[in-house]
């Protein structure tokens, strides 16, 4: 079953611009990560954000979590060509479960 | 590399016939979990390992599917009488322990079962 969804399914915006992308989740979570995945390959880790924490950054990453809402977003600012890839939010929830995938947000950055 | 490693990176196969797929973690890791992710969608848990307790067996979908890990380092997974709808990527990811949350996959398997 889902327990993350990510909004929007699909995004395309220019080089240089911000972009935007959420998650949704249902149960209470221990932590919510990010990770990217570029097409036909693996998945790599972009960034952890634990319950308690609101807001994380690394490098041209934000991440927010809002737990009384259920919600994240990931913000990519001065968004490249590079950065084209499907992103998806995961869930761990409380209990130290497997994490849980969402569908993904695939980027399209045009240059 | 020292990342997780999986073979064969592509599988192309016969309605029925059965199939294994294999993954080396990183060196240490204690956990080990196999995903699935059909063409476009997110993924999908199947199974997961961690030192030796009993594996959690609670996403594979048929019994057709099964895995195991071998001292606590490389596992298989098999799926018997392959259908067409078991095409996929599979992919395998490890991690240090349960606690650190972040995991560490590697580039997937391609099943194709014609």
């Amino acid at each position: 079953s889902q327990q993350g969804e990510e909004d929007p399914q699909a995004l395309s915006i220019q080089e240089g611009e911000n972009a935007t992308m959420n998650c949704s989740y249902k149960t209470s979570i221990n932590n919510l990560q990010w990770y990217r995945q570029n097409s036909g390959r693996g998945l790599v880790h972009l960034i952890l954000i634990r319950s308690n924490e609101r807001e994380k950054h690394s490098g041209r990453l934000r991440v927010t979590l809002d737990t009384s809402k259920k919600s994240s977003s990931l913000l990519i600012t001065a968004s490249r060509a590079a950065d084209t890839a499907s992103y998806f939010c995961a869930t761990e929830k409380v209990g130290n479960t497997p994490l849980v995938f969402g569908k993904g947000t695939r980027l399209s950055v045009i240059a | 590399g020292a990342g997780v490693s999986q073979s064969p990176s592509n599988k192309v196969t016969e309605k029925g016939k059965d199939v294994e797929l294999r993954c080396d973690p990183i060196s240490g890791h204690t956990a080990l979990y196999w995903y699935r992710q059909s063409l476009g969608q997110g993924l999908e848990f199947l199974i997961y390992f961690q030192g030796n307790s009993a594996p959690d067996k609670s996403g594979l979908p048929s019994d057709r599917f099964s895995a195991e890990r071998t001292g606590g380092s490389v596992s298989t997974l098999t799926i018997q009488r392959t259908q067409q709808e078991d095409s996929a990527v599979y992919l395998c990811a490890s991690s240090p322990d349960t606690n650190t949350g972040e995991l560490f996959f590697g580039e997937g398997s391609r099943l194709t079962v014609l």
